[in-house]
């Protein structure tokens, strides 16, 4: 079973502050992303990655970076955290081909204070 | 705006009964098309999913089925049990986007005994 594992898997931060969420993979897939969960808006996609060192914006990159630093490894930023980036952030990774299934990580709960 | 839409947010069935959810897309070049199923505090897994090339595809207790000209596609369970008790996300995507799939806000499914 393919197998995606973020860290930390909860986090309070102060507004105005920098987080950085981690994502790692063993699934040896070429695509990564990172979504947000919000209570009403199901899952939206931030930023994806088809190839290390190369990231691509998704639907809301607002007040996100990201960075591909290895085919494994998927990281969010968020520079100057605001209350609205409250959220639980999931990892997934595809693999190629056509094969659009998503693995999915067991999600960071994220709270801006 | 959004290109998935799951227009009922909640859903309760009968065990033993048919449970039913609906998705709608507006993005005429979709042609996959998937239901994740997330319980909560977990990560959503893929239940099921079927290409465009395809009305219908059935696995065991699961049917999707999809209707091209209306933009719009459902997840049949039947003989629905207390298990099946979750939140049941729908996604699609187009070919070519590097599995850069939209989702809808998701549906609770409520399966009392």
């Amino acid at each position: 079973e393919a197998a995606v594992t973020q860290s930390p898997r909860s986090k309070v931060a102060v507004t105005g502050g920098k987080v950085t969420l981690s994502c790692h993979q063993t699934n040896n897939h070429d695509y990564m992303y990172w979504y947000r969960q919000d209570t009403g808006h199901g899952l939206r996609l931030i930023h994806y990655s088809y190839v290390a060192d190369s990231t691509e914006k998704g639907d809301i990159p607002d007040g996100y970076k990201a960075s591909r630093p290895s085919q494994e490894n998927f990281s969010l930023i968020l520079e100057l955290a605001s209350l609205s980036q409250t959220a639980v952030y999931f990892c997934a990774s595809s693999d190629t081909g056509g094969n659009e299934r998503l693995f999915f990580g067991h999600g960071t709960k994220l709270s801006v204070l | 705006g959004q290109q998935v839409k799951q227009s009922s947010p909640s859903l309760t069935v009968q065990e033993g009964g048919i449970s039913i959810l609906n998705c709608d897309y507006e993005n005429d070049m979709f042609d996959y098309f998937a239901w994740y199923k997330k319980y909560p505090d977990n990560s959503p897994t893929l239940l099921i999913s079927v290409r465009s090339n395809v009305d219908k595809r059935e696995d065991g207790r699961l049917t999707v089925f999809l209707n091209k000209s209306g933009k719009h596609f459902s997840l049949h369970i039947t003989a629905s049990q207390p298990e099946d008790t979750a939140v049941y996300l729908c996604a699609a995507g187009a070919r070519g986007t590097g599995s850069k799939l939209s989702f809808g806000k998701g549906a609770k499914l409520t399966v009392s005994p």
